[in-house]
C-alpha cells in the first residue's frame, strides 16, 4: 500500500491560514488523495478529497502538486474548533478496500 | 437521523474476559470497518467488511472476532487471547460515492478498559 508521511505536529495562531502537508511519494495513478480529522475522544470526519486538481469545499481546500507526490490542506483561516488531528490517507478504486490511516498531524491553535 | 451507532461509549471488564462492542449503521452502506486506537497514535485496522458474510483482516486481527449477518451490523468480539485489550475501538462504514472512493462515516467510539 502506497503510504504517507506527515508532520507529528503543528501551531497556528487563530484566524490566521493553516497549510497542512502530506507526502506521498509512492502514490499510484489511481490513488484519491482523503483528507480526514479527528476532534478530542471523537471519531475522524471526512473533510476533503481529490485526484488530481485542487479542490475546495465549505471546511478546506486541498492542493494537489503537479507530480502528485504532495498534497497540502489548506485552513484558510484557523479557528480554535480546528484544533484536531488531521490525517491524509490514499483510497484506491476497487472491490477490497483496505483503509488505513497513519499517526496524522496534530494541529494546535494558539488564541 | 442517519448515521453510525456504537455501544456501549464506555466498557470495563476484567481481564479474561470477552467483549463484545456493537455497530450499527442505518446509512445502507456495504462496507464497513474497525479501527483500533492508543493514545497519541493513529488507527490501527482490525477488520473490514465489503459485504454482508464475508470480511477481512486487518493489520491487528489477532485477538479479535467479527461477523457480519445483516448489512446494517458488524459487532466486534474482543476475546481473551487479545494481550492488551485496552482501547478507543471506532467503526465506520463506508460511502460508495463515485467510483468506490466514497468518504468513511464513524461511530462514537466504544472505549474498553480492562482491569
Amino acid at each position: 500500500d502506497a503510504k504517507t508521511t506527515q508532520p507529528n505536529s503543528m501551531e497556528s495562531n487563530e484566524e490566521e491560514p493553516v497549510h497542512l502537508p502530506c507526502n506521498h511519494s509512492t502514490i499510484s495513478g489511481t490513488d484519491y488523495i482523503h483528507w480526514y480529522r479527528q476532534l478530542p475522544s471523537q471519531g475522524p470526519e471526512y473533510v476533503i478529497h481529490g485526484l488530481t486538481s485542487n479542490v475546495n469545499n465549505r471546511m478546506a481546500s486541498l492542493a494537489i502538486a503537479e507530480d502528485r507526490k504532495s498534497s497540502t490542506l489548506i485552513l484558510h483561516r484557523a479557528t480554535l474548533r480546528d484544533a484536531a488531528v488531521y490525517y491524509c490517507i490514499l483510497r484506491s478504486t476497487g472491490g477490497y478496500q483496505k483503509v488505513t490511516f497513519g499517526i496524522g498531524t496534530k494541529l494546535q491553535v494558539i488564541p | 437521523d442517519g448515521g453510525i451507532t456504537q455501544s456501549p461509549k464506555y466498557l470495563f471488564r476484567k481481564e479474561g474476559q470477552n467483549v463484545t462492542l456493537s455497530c450499527e449503521q442505518n446509512l445502507n452502506h456495504d462496507a464497513m470497518y474497525w479501527y483500533r486506537q492508543d493514545p497519541g497514535q493513529g488507527l490501527r485496522l482490525i477488520y473490514y467488511s465489503q459485504i454482508v458474510n464475508d470480511f477481512q483482516k486487518g493489520d491487528i486481527a489477532e485477538g479479535y472476532s467479527v461477523s457480519r449477518e445483516k448489512k446494517e451490523s458488524f459487532p466486534l468480539t474482543v476475546t481473551s487471547a487479545q494481550k492488551n485489550p485496552t482501547a478507543f475501538y471506532l467503526c465506520a462504514s463506508r460511502d460508495p460515492g463515485t467510483g468506490g472512493i466514497g468518504e468513511l462515516f464513524f461511530g462514537e467510539g466504544s472505549r474498553l478498559t480492562v482491569l
